[in-house]
């Protein structure tokens, strides 16, 4: 089946540690988010990219790194720099951006949580 | 940045009844799309709508778009408890392919 796979569901972070969310997806779609979901919010663009070895930054890009090395992978790496890291982080792609039928797959999500 | 701004944000109706959610926006758009999720999941794509049409359906769900007040509209038809959830409306305004996301509308069906 194709689809969007976020790992892990549960994640715990230390103070002064950095962790890296995964995300692949086998639906061989060009562009690929990341969004950052707090409780009762919308979503937030993160990080997005649309080729492979380019990405651009979203709205709150400040504490968090990427890299789109592999068409199928977007990794997500939560910095120290970021304060408050406490969230819910969805990844999702779109086939083809630009061309007016930008619907976004999502995978299932990552909790992160402070320790 | 957000731009779709949905209205009511918590609805809760009857098996039954009909669900109608309202969504503005600020900006010109290219399309406008409505998505669900349910509690601790992802979010799924439900119905695009673009900026030239002013209404659509899918199942039991309808949505209106009307571009002079930038506003949408979803409604679920005879709600199922099945359809508790939460409903994003995201836009993607013109020359511009990233997806901007409203705060979203809880929507609890009592069975």
């Amino acid at each position: 089946d194709g689809g969007i796979t976020q790992s892990p569901k549960y994640l715990f972070r230390k103070e002064g540690q950095n962790v890296t969310l995964s995300c692949e997806q086998n639906l061989n779609h060009d562009a690929m988010y990341w969004y950052r979901q707090d409780p009762g919010q919308g979503l937030r663009l993160i990080y997005y990219s649309q080729i492979v070895n380019d990405f651009q930054k979203g709205d709150i890009a400040e504490g968090y790194s990427v890299s789109r090395e592999k068409k199928e992978s977007f990794p997500l790496t939560v910095t120290s720099a970021q304060k408050n890291p406490t969230a819910f982080y969805l990844c999702a792609s779109i086939a083809h951006p630009g061309q007016g039928n930008e619907k976004l797959f999502f995978g299932s999500g990552t909790q992160l949580s402070v320790l | 940045s957000q731009q779709g701004e949905e209205d009511p944000q918590a609805l809760s109706i009857q098996e039954g009844e009909n669900a109608t959610m309202n969504c503005s926006y600020k900006t010109s758009i290219n399309n406008l799309q409505w998505y669900r999720q349910n509690s601790g999941r992802g979010l799924v794509h439900l119905i695009l709508i673009r900026s030239n049409e002013r209404e659509k359906h899918s199942g039991r769900l309808r949505v209106t778009l009307d571009t002079s007040k930038k506003s949408s509209s979803l409604l679920i038809t005879a709600s199922r408890a099945a359809d508790t959830a939460s409903y994003f409306c995201a836009t993607v305004p013109y020359g511009n392919n990233r997806l901007a996301f409203g705060k979203g509308n809880q929507v609890v069906v009592i069975p």
